[in-house]
């Protein structure tokens, strides 16, 4: 079983929507949670990290619900630029590296 | 600052054939990584180093060999390259305490 699990999409929306992006982890020992965007043939950065309270930064707000072992991505007022691959990123406790999922990719439209 | 650099940024190699791809990053990060990306797969980790001169195994290591001899370097080799390493190849590196990895462009080998 996969430590991330994401739905790949594609997620086609109009400039200005509203759009959320689930993804699941599988190992209940995972501490820390992240948001990567990688643009097509670019390499993977680092969008946000995820609190168990919930975030915001601008029109992004990620979500962690540890009872579910589910992570959400919202993005408001969805921008030509916001269209990239969105991967969700576990670390797992006393492990040295993090776990990629497959990406959700997005594509808005004018 | 650079960052995270990777040479080559392409290569197309024959099965059988040898070669290193290199990774330098000058933010003085004591971790290392090595991930394949493929199609539908994710990333995938291969090799990854905590400091210099040690290495460990990831996810996928099977046909590939690391080094870590200097702290700003990591190396990933293939020995006799198959056309099911035909994948794109990003570096990332890490300062200890932190979960951000930097990542390098990537190399997309193609092994015909």
């Amino acid at each position: 079983r996969k430590e991330v699990e994401q739905d790949p999409g594609p997620f086609n929306v109009p400039e200005g929507a509203t759009v959320a992006f689930n993804c699941t982890y599988s190992n209940s020992a995972s501490q820390s949670f992240f948001w990567y965007r990688q643009d097509c043939r670019k390499e993977p950065k680092l969008l946000m990290s995820v609190y168990s309270s919930g975030n915001e930064d601008g029109r992004f707000t990620a979500q962690l619900n540890r009872a579910s072992q589910y992570i959400s991505l919202l993005i408001r007022d969805s921008k030509l630029s916001d269209s990239a691959t969105y991967l969700c990123v576990v670390r797992v406790t006393g492990a040295n590296n993090l776990f990629f999922g497959t990406g959700t990719r997005l594509t808005v439209i004018p | 600052n650079a960052g995270v650099t990777q040479t080559p940024k392409f290569r197309v190699l024959k099965t059988g054939q040898s070669m290193t791809l290199l990774c330098a990053q000058d933010m003085n990060h004591e971790y290392m990584y090595w991930y394949r990306q493929d199609p539908g797969m994710g990333l995938r980790l291969i090799h990854y180093s905590v400091g210099e001169g040690t290495t460990a195994k990831g996810e996928v290591p099977d046909g590939y060999n690391v080094s870590r001899l200097k702290k700003q370097n990591f190396l990933l080799g293939l020995e006799s390259a198959a056309p099911s390493q035909t994948s794109v190849y990003f570096c990332a590196s890490t300062r200890h305490g932190s979960n951000e990895q930097f990542f390098g462009p990537g190399t997309r080998l193609t092994v015909l």
